[in-house]
């Protein structure tokens, strides 16, 4: 069965402070690893697909990498409006299976 | 912005009641979803369609069912709803290309079981 763990659960952080969110996973053929962004009451946001280890993404202040057991979402200077729940899910199998992680829920504080 | 409209947004109903959610994509995509999410389980697959009348079962199907007579409508139906089935549920859509599998998500519907 695959599994996506997400840590930590939380993380608060003051504005500028540079940090990295972990998603470790187990899964039967990886074919993709997907970072989302979902802010309360809205659906996730679509941030990066990364498909092989050692792959890298950036995306403004957010940088994603891949190992063969586990992503980083690293956050340069973050700000404000940054905050939100950060979700990593995986894609495996022969149909279009996704297992997603709890999320991440990061605060910066301005 | 993926072109993906849930229906209604928010609901409250009563055990035993059937409900129909509606999530409705103008991109024509071939793939379309339905997750719930719930505190503590994050996201999970309730049930999908590759096609028009063509569904199959996610991870916890029990208790709902799909349809798709269109390629631009997905229908989520509680049967006869249960409080267990309170969540927020999201449509999501995928069009594979190549290594692009990535799904993109509607809004979502609150639903409340009382």
């Amino acid at each position: 069965e695959d599994q996506v763990t997400q840590s930590p659960e939380a993380l608060r952080l003051q504005e500028g402070e540079s940090s990295s969110l972990n998603c470790s996973y187990t899964v039967s053929g990886l074919r993709g690893l997907f970072w989302y962004r979902q802010d309360p009451g809205k659906g996730p946001e679509f941030l990066f697909t990364l498909y092989s280890a050692g792959e890298e993404k950036e995306k403004e202040r957010l940088k994603a990498t891949l190992t063969k057991k586990e992503s980083f979402l690293h956050i340069t200077a973050p700000k404000p409006e940054d905050s939100a729940t950060y979700l990593c899910a995986v894609l495996s199998g022969g149909y279009q299976k996704v297992t997603f992680g709890t999320g991440t829920k990061l605060q910066v504080i301005p | 912005d993926a072109g993906i409209t849930q229906s209604p947004r928010h609901k409250v109903t009563e055990t035993g009641t059937p409900v129909t959610l509606r999530c409705h994509q103008t991109e024509n995509h071939r793939y379309m979803y339905w997750y719930r999410q719930d505190p503590g389980h994050g996201l999970r697959l309730i049930h999908y369609s590759y096609g028009v009348k063509d569904t199959d079962k996610g991870e916890v199907s029990d208790g709902y069912s799909v349809s798709r007579s269109k390629t631009e409508d997905f229908l989520l139906t509680l049967e006869s709803a249960t409080s267990s089935q309170t969540s927020v549920y999201f449509c999501a859509i995928s069009e594979p290309k190549g290594l692009t599998d990535t799904q993109y998500f509607g809004p979502g519907t609150r639903l409340t079981v009382l």
